[in-house]
């Protein structure tokens, strides 16, 4: 099974601050990757697919890089509604595998 | 515009049953390959199962392989889950999640996604 790890687990930042979320594969996934945004009690929403793809209807501070084993999610200027935890999927091979998630607050 | 509804949570008590429902509406079920995936409490996220979109493939995580079975129904625009020989580990909200054509063709992950259903397994 491919393993995927996010760093970091939380982070603190304020509002406007650009914010980067990374995940590392365990092996190549090439650019199976995608990023998501949960909010509590909700279900995550897709961000980012193909490591660099925009989701539809996603703002563009949002972007994503990498290929292979290392990723990144960025924020440019964190707006309020941007505080939630953040998911790294890869859908290279199953079974299909999460890292653990990010939790961004509120400094 | 784009619905996925879950239905069949609830409280089982160990070893029990359950078959979780997802119906769609909104979008071509059919050209969708579709997922369950479940969230523990304060946990993270877990695939559980994947089916292609004429049911010929289907796949499923260690933690729940002779036990669950998925499958769909392209005439009700529906997927399923059925639950078998239930453990306390279980415990989580199931999300169905579905894939679009053109996010597949990417290689991506899922882009609709239901609001879940809670399934509890306790005595």
């Amino acid at each position: 099974d491919i393993q995927m790890t996010q760093s970091p687990s939380s982070l603190s930042a304020s509002v406007g601050d650009r914010v980067t979320i990374t995940c590392r594969a365990s092996q190549s996934i090439n650019s199976y990757l995608n990023w998501y945004q949960q909010k509590p009690g909700k279900a995550p929403k897709l961000l980012i697919y193909a490591a660099s793809s925009l989701q539809s209807g996603v703002p563009s501070r949002f972007s994503g890089s990498g290929s292979g084993t290392d990723f990144t999610l960025t924020i440019s200027s964190l707006q309020p509604e941007d505080f939630a935890t953040y998911y790294c999927l890869q859908s290279y091979s199953t079974p299909l595998t999460f890292g653990q998630g990010t939790r961004l607050e509120i400094k | 515009q784009v619905q996925l509804v879950e239905s069949g949570g609830g409280l089982v008590k160990p070893g029990g049953s359950l078959r979780l429902s997802c119906a769609a509406s909104g979008f071509t079920f059919r050209d969708y390959h579709m997922s369950w995936i479940r969230q523990a409490p304060g946990k993270g996220l877990e695939w559980v199962s994947y089916i292609s979109t004429s049911s010929s493939y289907t796949n499923y995580a260690d933690s729940v392989k002779g036990r669950f079975t998925i499958s769909r129904d392209n005439a009700k625009n529906s997927l399923y889950l059925q639950m078998n020989s239930l453990r306390a580990e279980d415990t989580a909200v199931y999300y169905c999640a579905g894939r679009s054509p053109s996010i597949a063709a990417a290689g991506g992950g899922f882009d609709y996604w239901g609001q879940g259903t809670l399934v509890t397994v306790s005595s």
